[in-house]
């Protein structure tokens, strides 16, 4: 089973500084099948990134997804005080059908 | 519009069964992959079960042998049949769009909360 550790577990930034998030997997995961959601209090998850690197529909275009192999990056080029919420990383694997989500990253206001 | 709306949670005894669904509208539940993913309070998502639209079915291990998944064509509807129900259990549950060809979620309904306490 893959595991996969966010790191760090809070970061704390002001709006307009860039953040970067990590995504380490315990084995090498297909890029094709690494996913990034955000998640703010009270509400379900909503998609950013699928495939690593590709911006899911109306996700601006601040928010980047870069890595391969076991190290994936979900990057937001300048915060706009909407994006201060609860990010996870999430894999698929096969052998059998599992899913697996990472613990999450929360972004908080400094 | 493409949504997803749950129902179904509640307050169950240990040991008891609940029956979530989730009902699609916008789109068809049967020619797609579906999954029920949860959170318990305070803590990060949990994947619990997906159905293929083949009709394959896979559980996480903390739910197989308790928990099945299903789906009714006719109503369009996911389920999540859920026994043996444990305190580990209480979380809000929802069900997600899983997209065939990446395996990532992306459209998702509200949720609903399913406490399993004496």
């Amino acid at each position: 089973e893959i595991v996969l550790t966010q790191s760090p577990g809070t970061l704390s930034l002001s709006p307009g500084e860039r953040a970067t998030l990590s995504c380490r997997a315990s084995q090498s995961v297909s890029s094709s099948y690494l996913a990034w959601y955000q998640q703010k209090p009270g509400q379900a998850p909503r998609l950013l990134i699928y495939g690593a690197s590709s911006r899911a529909t109306g996700i601006p275009d601040r928010f980047s997804g870069s890595g391969s192999g076991t190290d994936f990056t979900l990057t937001i080029s300048r915060l706009e005080p909407e994006d201060f919420a609860v990010y996870y990383c999430q894999q698929y694997g096969s052998s059998p059908s599992m899913y697996t989500f990472g613990q999450g990253t929360k972004l908080e206001i400094k | 519009e493409v949504q997803l709306v749950e129902s179904g949670g509640g307050l169950v005894q240990p040991g008891g069964s609940l029956r979530l669904s989730c009902a699609a509208s916008g789109f068809t539940v049967s020619s797609n992959y579906m999954s029920w993913v949860r959170q318990a309070p305070g803590k990060g998502l949990e994947w619990v079960s997906v159905i293929y639209s083949g009709g394959s079915t896979y559980y996480a291990d903390s739910v197989k042998g308790r928990f099945t998944i299903s789906r009714d064509n006719s109503k369009n509807t996911l389920y999540l049949q859920m026994n043996s129900l444990r305190a580990e259990d209480t979380a809000v549950y929802y069900c997600a769009r899983t997209w065939a060809r990446y395996y990532y979620m992306d459209v998702w309904g509200k949720g609903t909360t399913v406490t399993v306490s004496s």
